[in-house]
């Protein structure tokens, strides 16, 4: 089983500031990845899949880069509906696993 | 608009059985595969079982095969989870999820809409 780690486990951030997120995948999961977010009470979504490609109609601030190993979800202007838990998740290798996540919260 | 609204979650003795519903609107649930995924209280997200489109075929987490099993009525827009054989480490916040399509022939094996849950405890 491929092993997600994300770090850190959580981030402080001002809004308006730049997040950087990593996940790195214990075997290569090629570009197989995808970034989901996670508000309290509220289900994940879909950010970011095939590692750099945006989800429909989320906003240009948020980008993901990577392959293999080593990815990176980076918000360049953190926006108050931007704080939440990002999970990164690889879908190369059977079982399809996540990651443990990163908390985004206000610094 | 895409909706997906999971039901019959519950508290339930070790041993027992449940069985989860998920009906969907707002797309044509004929021509997706569909998955559950679950997360434990404070935890993480674990994939847990997949059903392709038209049935043909199912795949499960180890850590549920033989005991959970996975199906769908495509006439009424319905996906289920039969849960067999409940243990502790099976409570969670069990989620409905739609594949995002199809990569090679296959599901893609990430998802692009979810529920938001229904809550399974297992406690004697």
């Amino acid at each position: 089983e491929i092993v997600m780690t994300q770090s850190p486990a959580t981030l402080s951030v001002s809004p308006g500031e730049r997040a950087t997120l990593s996940c790195r995948a214990s075997a290569s999961v090629n570009n197989k990845l995808a970034w989901y977010h996670q508000k309290p009470g509220q289900a994940p979504r879909l950010l970011i899949y095939a590692a750099s490609s945006r989800a429909t109609g989320l906003p240009a601030r948020f980008s993901g880069s990577g392959s293999g190993t080593e990815f990176t979800l980076t918000i360049s202007s953190l926006q108050s509906e931007d704080f939440a838990v990002y999970y990164c998740q690889q879908y190369n290798n059977w079982p399809w696993t996540f990651g443990q996540g990163t908390k985004v919260e206000i610094k | 608009q895409v909706q997906l609204v999971e039901s019959g979650g519950g508290v339930v003795q070790p041993g027992r059985s449940l069985r989860l519903s998920c009906a969907a609107s707002g797309f044509n649930f004929n021509s997706y595969h569909m998955h559950w995924v679950r997360q434990a209280p404070g935890k993480g997200l674990e994939w847990v079982a997949v059903i392709w489109d038209d049935e043909s075929y199912e795949f499960y987490a180890d850590s549920v095969k033989g005991r959970f099993t996975i199906s769908r009525d495509n006439s009424k827009n319905t996906m289920f989870l039969q849960m067999n054989s409940l243990r502790p480490e099976d409570t969670a916040l069990y989620y409905c999820a739609r594949d995002w399509g199809y990569c090679s022939g296959d599901p893609c094996y990430f998802f692009d809409f979810w529920g938001h849950g229904t809550l399974v405890t297992v406690s004697s």
